[in-house]
């Protein structure tokens, strides 16, 4: 069974620009969660969405944002791109529901210049 | 968020068992207790939960206290494979929320 994968694998942006980072879930789960890896800040929770829906989100400003599409998979934006974006993020899927053990993809790494 | 105290980092020699403490004073009735770890260059992956007994899975066992203030992750013997950094997570059981809140977790290293 294919596990949770993300694209791209390297995102060079440079400040100002856009990024969109791509997640595809293990067949069958529903929620789909963001997380940023920061060098020095650890793991910090983004986004969860659930069947479609933006559930709760992170103390992240607005520029970060995200949907997730009808077959499940999901996609993060980052607007107007700051140094300080850089960083490994995560998705992780789950099945529906808020107790389910999160599967997470390997990341997109961006480095913002 | 309740919050969660690991140490930073701790070592252990090859086949031995491990044990890497959590406390968690502040933990509410509707908290779980979850593990997670992170090898290197990789995603975070699930090792075990809990809410009140003791668990026990293929990867690992988890000893809660009776207060549930404080659980204890075990190896039960430590391999090379098994370096890496673990989370000792609380996650609200009511439903509102579904997020993992990552400490700083506990960087364990294994020597032969």
């Amino acid at each position: 069974e294919a596990g949770v994968t993300q694209s791209p694998t390297h995102l060079i942006k440079t400040r100002g620009q856009q990024a969109t980072l791509r997640c595809s879930p293990i067949s069958g789960h529903t929620s789909v969660y963001w997380y940023q890896q920061a060098l020095g800040l650890g793991l910090q929770f983004l986004l969860w969405y659930d069947e479609g829906e933006e559930r709760n989100r992170g103390n992240f400003p607005p520029r970060f944002s995200g949907r997730q599409f009808p077959n499940y998979s999901s996609e993060l934006n980052v607007n107007a791109l700051e140094l300080e974006d850089s960083a490994l993020y995560l998705c992780a899927s789950s099945l529906g529901g808020p107790y389910g053990e999160q599967f997470f993809g390997p990341g997109t790494r961006l480095t913002v210049l | 968020d309740a919050k969660t105290t690991q140490p930073n980092s701790m070592e252990s020699n090859e086949e031995e068992p491990v044990h890497l403490p959590c406390n968690h004073s502040t933990i509410s009735g509707t908290d779980y207790i979850h593990w997670y770890r992170q090898l290197p260059s990789q995603g975070p992956e699930y090792v075990i939960h809990g809410l009140t007994s003791n668990v026990n899975n293929r990867m690992a066992s988890l000893a809660i206290a009776e207060d549930r203030k404080s659980s204890t992750l075990i190896l039960h013997r430590a391999t090379l494979r098994d370096a890496a950094v673990y989370y000792c997570i609380l996650r609200d059981g009511t439903g509102t929320a579904s997020k993992l809140t990552f400490g700083t977790g506990t960087r364990l290293q294994v020597t032969l």
